[in-house]
């Protein structure tokens, strides 16, 4: 059984400030994806990684896959208020299409 | 292009009923799964299936639950006589056939309570 553990579980951090979330596994993954989820609404896929060692930016979000495509975490620059939400990453086992997903980092940023 | 679309987005329901949960998947999507999300938990696997085939059903309870992918009309998640943990927030995703693309788009899900 594939499993993702995430950390931290929740994270609460002031405006400005700078954070990262991790994603690991003993398990190697075909490609790895990180989604936002709102209260009451369905995740939202933010980008999907599949190089080892592959790094992707999206604005203020920075995005990385282990070496052995075994981890990957989440960087955000410059908190935002608007950044609040639950951070799940979710990995695809090699020949498999369905996702492993991590138990979810809950981030709040204070204004 | 719409997105992924569920309905209903509530269901209530007494123990002992069937809840009969839809999903349209997006526009020129051949491939649909269904995740199950309890309260401040991540996703789990249900089933993973293309029209008319059930590809993946290894995250499925082996009774009461039932997944359907018509040749025509909406993927079906069915849960016979349900109970009342059966309450929770369950997501169907779409993604496209090509095999190397396992990118997931997820619906806003159907939240179930069973009382």
């Amino acid at each position: 059984t594939q499993l993702l553990e995430q950390s931290p579980q929740f994270l609460s951090i002031q405006e400005g400030e700078n954070l990262t979330v991790y994603c690991n596994s003993s398990s190697v993954f075909s490609s790895l994806q990180w989604y936002r989820q709102e209260p009451g609404e369905g995740p939202v896929l933010l980008v999907t990684v599949v190089t080892g060692g592959e790094v992707k930016k999206l604005k203020r979000l920075t995005f990385q896959f282990g070496d052995a495509r075994k981890d990957s975490s989440l960087h955000i620059t410059a908190a935002q208020p608007g950044d609040t939400g639950l951070y799940l990453c979710a990995g695809a086992g090699t020949g498999r299409r369905a996702l492993t997903f991590g138990s979810g980092t809950r981030l709040q940023v204070q204004p | 292009n719409a997105g992924v679309m569920q309905n209903p987005r509530h269901l209530v329901r007494r123990r002992g009923q069937e809840a009969r949960l839809r999903c349209s998947p997006m526009k020129g999507h051949s491939h649909v799964y269904w995740y199950r999300q309890l309260p401040e938990e991540g996703l789990k696997f249900m089933v993973y299936l293309q029209k008319e085939n059930i590809i993946d059903e290894s995250g499925m309870p082996k009774e009461r639950f039932s997944a359907e992918f018509p040749k025509e009309g909406p993927s079906i998640l069915r849960i016979q006589q349900v109970v009342r943990g059966d309450s929770a927030a369950y997501f169907c995703a779409s993604s496209p056939g090509k095999q190397e693309n396992t990118e997931a788009f997820f619906g806003q899900g159907t939240r179930l309570t069973v009382v």
